[in-house]
């Protein structure tokens, strides 16, 4: 699977947007990016994921480059409670098996 | 209801001894999974069932046993307990091989 690069921290202002970025410049044509937050003690969440059209879900944005090399995803109003480690992931195609690797990933803190 | 539920949520046991994890979804998945994440954060997969049997084993010591008496049960036995062993193990399942993952609240075992 393709490594993935992230920030390993970042503020953000409560109300506002949050423009988290990863980069994944090794990513072939099958994988897919995926993201998941884990909130302080608590299990992984799943965020979103795409291949290469942007999504959008109750919680997120995820906007793919064209050349699918870099993603952002987007907290469109933060809250207090978005304060979480977000993971970017990139992982093979569904159909292959669910081993998704975990990176360091981005501590967001999101300040009143 | 608990979706992903892990008992014990923790342990602490002493080297050498043997140790289990148990875990069930009640959300009709075919798929589960143990993931470890050490003390730097970082969250490793372990192993993965499908339908009760195994399709992702990860270099996993023998020590570690993976037993799924069903499909919404995948229990974590783990024999001579290591001082390295001590992490949190979270369980997830999915509803097939490529879909979101859905984790447990983990169980933090800490091996003195």
């Amino acid at each position: 699977d393709a490594k993935t690069t992230q920030p390993p921290s970042m503020d953000c202002a409560e109300g506002r947007a949050a423009n988290l970025p990863c980069n994944h410049s090794t990513i072939s044509g099958n994988e897919y990016v995926y993201w998941y937050r884990q909130i302080h003690s608590q299990g992984p969440q799943y965020i979103i994921h795409g291949l290469k059209n942007n999504e959008t879900n109750e919680m997120a944005s995820l906007i793919i480059t064209e050349d699918r090399k870099s993603s952002t995803l987007i907290l469109p109003h933060a809250t207090l409670r978005d304060t979480a480690v977000y993971y970017c992931i990139v992982s093979r195609s569904k159909a292959a098996g669910n081993k998704l690797t975990f990176g360091g990933g981005t501590r967001v803190l999101v300040k009143p | 209801d608990t979706a992903v539920s892990q008992t014990p949520k923790y342990l602490v046991t002493q080297m050498g001894n043997d140790k289990s994890i148990k875990c069930e979804q009640n959300l009709g998945h075919d798929t589960m999974y143990w993931y470890k994440q050490d003390s730097k954060k970082f969250l490793k997969i372990m192993f993965s069932y499908n339908n009760k049997e195994l399709i992702i084993n990860e270099t996993v010591p023998n020590r570690f046993s993976p037993k799924s008496p069903d499909k919404a049960h995948l229990n974590l036995h783990i024999n001579s307990l290591e001082l390295g062993d001590s992490a949190v193990y979270f369980c997830a399942s999915s509803q097939a091989r490529g879909g979101e993952l859905f984790f447990g609240e983990g169980s933090r075992l800490t091996v003195l």
